[in-house]
């Protein structure tokens, strides 16, 4: 099985702050990764395809790059909305980042 | 409106057996997987397995092959997570989501409500 990991696993920034999460597969997975935002007691939404595709309706300070096994994850301005934890994903997720207001 | 709606929350004994649904609507639900994805209290996402309503053909995480069953119903439009013997670590929420895998590369885009399942004696 292809392992993901994540880091951080946790951050706190401050609102219009530029945050970053990288994630790793443990193999060459090409641009076959995902990204996705849960808020507390909601569903996980998906937010970046094929590791930089912006799934529709998704605000554009949002971004995906990477491609084979790094991969970084990026919000340009960071809104009170984002507070959430985001996992990467090929098939197996990767452990989340829990983003937080500073 | 494209949608998975889910079962309500099940609080169950160890060892009962259980088996939760998930509607889609609003889409041929035979041309797309669903997935099933385990929440843990407190922890990350975990794939359990998908399933392809067309004919299904079904996929389980080595962790969960053995564990549940995945299976559907396509004159309903409906997938099933089920248990033969629940235990005390089967409590979690439990989502079923759509995969795309023609234009998004296999991204679960479309995800139910949750199922809450409690395991508790």
């Amino acid at each position: 099985d292809i392992q993901m990991t994540q880091s951080p696993s946790s951050l706190s920034a401050s609102v219009g702050d530029r945050v970053t999460i990288t994630c790793q597969a443990s193999q060459d997975i090409s641009n076959y990764l995902n990204w996705y935002q849960q808020k507390p007691g909601k569903a996980p939404k998906l937010l970046i395809y094929d590791a930089s595709n912006l799934e529709t309706g998704v605000p554009s300070r949002f971004s995906g790059s990477g491609s084979g096994t790094d991969f970084t994850f990026t919000i340009s301005s960071l809104h009170p909305e984002d507070i959430a934890t985001y996992y990467c994903q090929q098939t197996t997720f990767g452990p989340g980042t829990k983003v937080d207001i500073k | 409106e494209v949608q998975l709606v889910q079962s309500g929350a099940e609080v169950k004994k160890p060892g009962e057996s259980l088996k939760i649904s998930c509607k889609g609507s609003g889409y041929s639900f035979t041309s797309y997987w669903i997935g099933w994805v385990r929440q843990m209290p407190g922890k990350g996402l975990e794939w359990m397995g998908i399933i392809y309503p067309g004919d299904s053909d079904t996929r389980y995480s080595p962790s969960f092959q053995g564990q549940v069953t995945i299976s559907a119903d396509k004159s309903i439009s409906t997938a099933y997570l089920q248990w033969s013997s629940l235990k005390a670590s089967d409590t979690a929420m439990y989502y079923c989501a759509r995969r795309d895998t023609v234009v998004k590369n296999d991204a679960f885009d479309i995800w139910g409500q949750g199922t809450m399942v409690t395991v508790s004696s």
